[in-house]
């Protein structure tokens, strides 16, 4: 059974550190990794998708590592803002359709 | 619209009560998944429709729990006798296919449900 563990559970940095997010995963037979934000009262919104083949993506001020042999990812943030505070996600798509997640990183920004 | 959408935003029922929670996925989407988030908690997956059918079921925690989506757009969750156990936030997603690995799924907002 998957099992994804992010570290740490929660994260407060001053404005404009860069800043990395930890993900863990059990199982190294994925099809994908995923990062989420959520903010409070909101849904989920897709940072970053990587596909088992692939080792980084990027997105802005955002780059995602995946090392599926030693069953971790790592979220990068530059430059970080206050308006990066909130709940970030890994989620693992193994054998299936479903989305097996970890229980989130809050990130407070400090202006 | 826009994005999934969820319906209502915030249900409040007493134990032992039937309660439906609605999801619109974004049009054109074949797939669609509930989750379920409790406090301090990811997402747990409960259930996968491909089209009208529930392809995956495997999350639903026990038979109190019913999803449909008989016309392969809306979907419907439905819990029976509800428990105190039960409180938490219910995440509706879509994705194009749902076949492909590279599918983004799509979230709403979700329906808080409060069992009192």
């Amino acid at each position: 059974k998957q099992e994804v563990t992010q570290i740490p559970a929660a994260l407060s940095v001053p404005e404009g550190e860069n800043l990395v997010l930890n993900c863990s995963f059990t199982d190294s037979a994925i099809y994908n990794l995923q990062w989420f934000r959520q903010d409070p009262g909101k849904g989920l919104t897709s940072l970053l998708l990587i596909q088992s083949s692939q080792r980084e993506q990027t997105s802005g001020r955002l780059n995602a590592s995946l090392d599926k042999s030693s069953g971790r990812s790592t979220l990068y943030i530059a430059a970080s803002q206050p308006g990066d505070s909130a709940t970030y996600l890994c989620a693992i798509q193994g054998g299936s359709e479903k989305l097996v997640f970890g229980k989130g990183t809050k990130l407070t920004v400090n202006p | 619209g826009a994005g999934v959408s969820q319906t209502p935003s915030n249900k409040v029922t007493e134990k032992g009560k039937y309660v439906e929670l609605r999801c619109d996925p974004i049009s054109g989407h074949t797939a669609l998944y509930w989750y379920r988030q409790s406090l301090g908690q990811g997402p747990e997956f409960l259930i996968y429709f491909q089209g009208t059918g529930a392809a995956d079921d495997s999350g639903l925690p026990n038979d109190r729990f019913f999803a449909v989506r008989p016309e392969g757009s809306v979907s419907t969750l439905k819990i029976q006798r509800t428990e105190r156990g039960d409180s938490a936030v219910y995440l509706c997603a879509s994705s194009l296919t749902g076949g492909a690995r590279t599918d983004t799924q799509y979230f709403g907002p979700g329906t808080r449900l409060t069992v009192l």
